[in-house]
């Protein structure tokens, strides 16, 4: 019974194209995240969301956009899809988004744009 | 400009004995760090956590330790086991948690047997 899931976990797809990445927790948190792994290895923040609400957004390009249709789902859209977009998509939630929570990561989707 | 440093890409321990994994962070506003356990293929998993306000966390085989003025943390494993393999990171978080962790690099942790 999986808390986090994401899907697909893996996407192959060319350059210009536009893909989502979907999300969902079944833990009833309320604060969901989605992180990059670049190439290099680093996990960045790119959005977290709380009640529907976006908390933060880490300057990331505006083709990049969360939706999320309900508490339980936090799906990540991507436009104009370019070669440095490739790397694994990590979707989190925690309880309430509190600075001393833990969060809890899927098995990340691997993206590789061609 | 990196914000939390694992300088160590990759150790290797004896199965048995104590692993050391360190960490070191920039911002002494950072109150909240967690190290984080990620296997090939699979999301991190959260492991152990310290507040700033201690200078140390147990919690069975882990132990977590934290010296604020020289900005280090540094996670003890003892005894490693095999299953201890896998890549481990150092992640803060600094106030609201809804602004997400900041992660280090990592350290591939190898157990040899």
């Amino acid at each position: 019974d999986t808390a986090v899931s994401q899907t697909p976990k893996y996407l192959v797809t060319q350059m210009g194209n536009d893909k989502s990445i979907k999300c969902e927790q079944n833990l009833g948190h309320d604060t969901m995240y989605w992180y990059k792994q670049d190439s290099k290895k680093f996990l960045k923040i790119m959005f977290s969301y709380n009640n529907k609400e976006l908390i933060i957004n880490e300057t990331v390009p505006n083709r990049f956009s969360p939706k999320s249709p309900d508490k339980a789902h936090l799906n990540l859209h991507i436009n104009s899809l370019e070669l440095g977009d490739s790397a694994v998509y990590f979707c989190a939630s925690s309880p309430t988004g509190g600075p001393e929570e833990t969060q809890y990561f899927g098995p990340g989707t691997r993206l590789l744009v061609l | 400009d990196q914000q939390v440093k694992q300088n160590s890409p990759s150790l290797s321990v004896q199965e048995g004995r104590i692993s050391i994994l360190n960490c070191d962070y920039t911002n002494s506003m950072f109150d909240y760090f967690l190290w984080y356990k990620k296997y090939p293929a699979e999301g991190p998993t959260f492991l152990i956590s310290i507040s700033s306000i201690k200078d140390k966390n147990e919690d069975g085989r882990f132990t977590v330790f934290l010296n604020k003025s020289a900005k280090h943390l540094s996670l003890h494993i003892v005894p490693s086991q095999p299953g201890d393999s896998a890549v481990y990171f150092c992640a803060v978080s600094s106030g609201g948690g809804a602004d997400g962790l900041t992660f280090g690099k990592g350290t591939h942790l190898i157990i040899q047997p």
